[in-house]
């Protein structure tokens, strides 16, 4: 059964700060691998799903399969980047059975 | 605008009922999934289906129900049966069960407490 790891679980950052979200699976036999922001109380929103889709200008994702690894990158963090941010890994056989991380929650201090 | 809508945002029963949750989609997306969220635990699978009057148990399926009468509607009934039943409830949906390349969307969740 696919695994998915999520280190550091919290980070606190001031704003304008690079920084860079880890995600670990052990299934490598995937196609992609989704990333999601959550703002407090609320739904998940997916951030990308392809394996080299860039999100937006400042977010992008990478996916190295050969080490089990997903990494999301933000560039010049700004305080409205604050919430938890989630991946999540297919088990064999598509999205119908997905192991989520349990979230790196981020918080960017102005 | 295409989307996922739970209603209602907030419930809350008492413990002994029977409560269901809605669950909306008009993305004309095959596959259906429930998801609970509790504190300090990823999103654990209780019901997935992927074409109407079709469902499976997922993880954690004891003490919910769910149907599929419609492609658009999966409501899900949390049943006096479970042991735990206050959490954060996320209903997704994507456009085919069986692929690698069909991502999640997700509404935005309905928060039940039961006292």
């Amino acid at each position: 059964k696919q695994e998915v790891t999520q280190i550091p679980a919290a980070l606190s950052v001031p704003e304008g700060e690079n920084l860079v979200l880890n995600c670990s699976f052990t299934d490598s036999a995937i196609y992609n691998l989704q990333w999601f922001r959550q703002d407090p109380g609320k739904g998940l929103t997916s951030l990308q799903s392809s394996q080299r889709e860039q999100t937006s200008g400042r977010l992008n994702a990478s996916l190295d399969k050969s080490s089990g690894r997903s990494t999301l990158y933000i560039a010049a963090s700004q305080p409205g980047d604050s919430a938890t941010y989630l991946c999540a890994a297919p088990n064999s056989g598509g999205y119908q059975k997905v192991t989520f991380g349990i979230g790196t929650k981020l918080q960017v201090i102005p | 605008d295409g989307g996922i809508t739970q209603s209602p945002k907030y419930l809350f029963r008492k413990e002994g009922q029977n409560v269901t949750l809605s669950c909306e989609q008009n993305l004309n997306h095959d596959a259906m999934y429930w998801y609970r969220q509790d504190p300090g635990q990823g999103l654990r699978l209780i019901y997935y289906s992927q074409i109407v009057n079709d469902f499976q148990k997922g993880d954690i399926a004891e003490g919910y129900s769910v149907s599929r009468e419609k492609k658009e509607s999966f409501p899900l009934t949390v049943t006096s049966a479970q042991k735990n039943p206050t959490a954060f409830y996320l209903c997704a949906s994507s456009i085919y069960g069986y692929s690698y390349n069909s991502p999640l969307h997700f509404g935005n969740g309905t928060r039940l407490t039961v006292t």
